[in-house]
């Protein structure tokens, strides 16, 4: 079956400009997770979702991140007047609603802001 | 903020037993401990979970003491393909659905 798919897999910006990355979770998994990764460190949790709402934001790092989910499906992460330091790979997870149980990654979006 | 500590890298030789061991002295009741691999420009992947004593499946062991502060990763006959990070996975005490990786322990497997 398909796994966890994210677009675009690289995505190049100017410093200033919007982006939008889109996530495809797993058909029947509820939870939902974004992370990001900087060159050469450690997964750094973002925000999760349960169905369609995000009862944990906390890891956002500024007013400029945003995300959302619909249909208990996919999800967007969108990143305003990107900065530099915003360039990583931004990866999405998904996982059945159940406590534990160990989520399915997708491959990310290398983000490379200019 | 991590929940866990894990050693930065670790060295080995083909054939050999690897062990890591991750602290998580803030561990929850409900919450389990996961491990996951990580290859350069590839998502995690998942290697195995448990919650108490021992669990085994056909890539490694995980092994939790009754206290739970920490567990132990041993993947047995290390080949040059588990060259890899590894990360060390537990609930946030907060909530067991937002799940805080640790530093990862960077595993080099030599000829």
């Amino acid at each position: 079956g398909a796994g966890v798919s994210q677009s675009p897999s690289n995505k190049v910006t100017e410093k200033g400009k919007d982006v939008e990355l889109r996530c495809d979770p797993i058909s029947g998994h509820t939870a939902l997770y974004w992370y990001r990764q900087r060159l050469g460190q450690g997964l750094e949790f973002l925000i999760y979702f349960q169905g369609n709402s995000a009862p944990d934001k906390s890891g956002l790092p500024s007013d400029r991140f945003s995300a959302e989910r619909t249909g208990e499906s996919v999800s967007t992460l969108t990143i305003q007047r990107t900065q530099q330091e915003d360039s990583a790979v931004y990866l999405c997870a998904s996982s059945l609603h159940q406590p534990g149980l160990a989520p399915y990654f997708g491959p990310g979006t290398r983000l490379t802001v200019l | 903020l991590a929940k866990t500590t894990q050693p930065i890298s670790m060295d080995s030789y083909e054939g050999q037993e690897v062990n890591i061991t991750c602290s998580h002295n803030n561990i929850a009741t409900n919450d389990y401990i996961t491990w996951y691999q990580q290859f350069p420009s590839q998502g995690p992947r998942f290697i195995i979970q448990g919650y108490k004593t021992k669990v085994t499946n056909e890539v490694a062991s995980l092994f939790i003491p009754a206290d739970r502060k920490s567990s132990t990763l041993s993947l047995p006959r290390v080949s040059l393909s588990d060259t890899a990070v590894y990360y060390c996975l537990v609930g946030d005490e907060d909530s067991s659905y937002k799940l805080i990786f640790g530093s990862g322990t960077r595993l080099l497997v030599r000829p």
